[in-house]
């Protein structure tokens, strides 16, 4: 059965403080591991798709970087709009399916 | 904006109502999902349409009914629902295959009185 672990649950930040989320995963055949961010009473926005270790992906303040095992999103001088909750999905080979870590709720302060 | 879009946005309603979400993507999908998220949890799946035929049913009571008309549309009907079915529905939808992204509407927030 597929896991996804992400921590921590909860993270506070002052603005421009770098950090990291983590997201461990045990899949049986990665097909894709996906990183997601929801604001409050919205669904989950779409950031990344990875799809083999070593592979990185960067978008403004946020980078995704995946090994066999797990997965960072780096945040680099975070923002308070960057304030949400981080997702971390896999998908395997048995069809269209996601498991989806528990989230960490990232609170950015001024 | 999200590419997906639901409606309503808020539904309240009773335990013997009978109601309807409703879901559409024009980004020419072919897989379609539905999720249900209680509060600071993840989204859970209950159902997955796959080139307009379910595939996928996540052992979802009977009293939550899904139906997708055409390639665009999805719907939820729901009939006799309980307290505990308050949450937000999420609608999603992908290109066909389990490595592309799904991509969320902003959902339904429903409460059963």
């Amino acid at each position: 059965e597929d896991q996804v672990t992400q921590s921590p649950e909860a993270l506070r930040l002052q603005e421009g403080e770098s950090s990291s989320l983590n997201c461990s995963y045990t899949v049986s055949g990665l097909r894709g591991l996906f990183w997601y961010r929801q604001d409050p009473g919205k669904g989950p926005e779409f950031l990344f798709t990875l799809y083999s270790a070593g592979e990185e992906k960067e978008k403004e303040r946020l980078k995704a970087t995946l090994t066999k095992k797990e997965s960072f999103l780096h945040i680099t001088a975070p923002k308070p709009e960057d304030s949400a909750t981080y997702l971390c999905a896999v998908n395997n080979n048995a069809g269209n399916m996601l498991t989806f870590g528990g989230g960490t709720r990232l609170m950015v302060k001024p | 904006d999200t590419e997906v879009t639901q409606t309503p946005k808020h539904l309240v309603m009773g335990m013997t109502n009978k109601k309807s979400l409703k879901c559409e993507q024009h980004m020419g999908h072919r897989a379609m999902y539905w999720y249900k998220q209680k509060a600071k949890k993840p989204p859970e799946l209950m159902f997955v349409y796959s080139y307009e035929k379910l595939s996928i049913n996540e052992s979802v009571p009977s009293r939550f009914s899904p139906e997708c008309p055409n390639s665009s549309l999805l719907n939820l009907h729901l009939h006799a629902l309980q307290p505990e079915d308050s949450a937000l529905y999420l609608c999603a939808s992908s290109q066909d295959g389990s490595s592309k992204p799904q991509h969320f509407g902003d959902g339904t927030r429903l409460s059963i009185l």
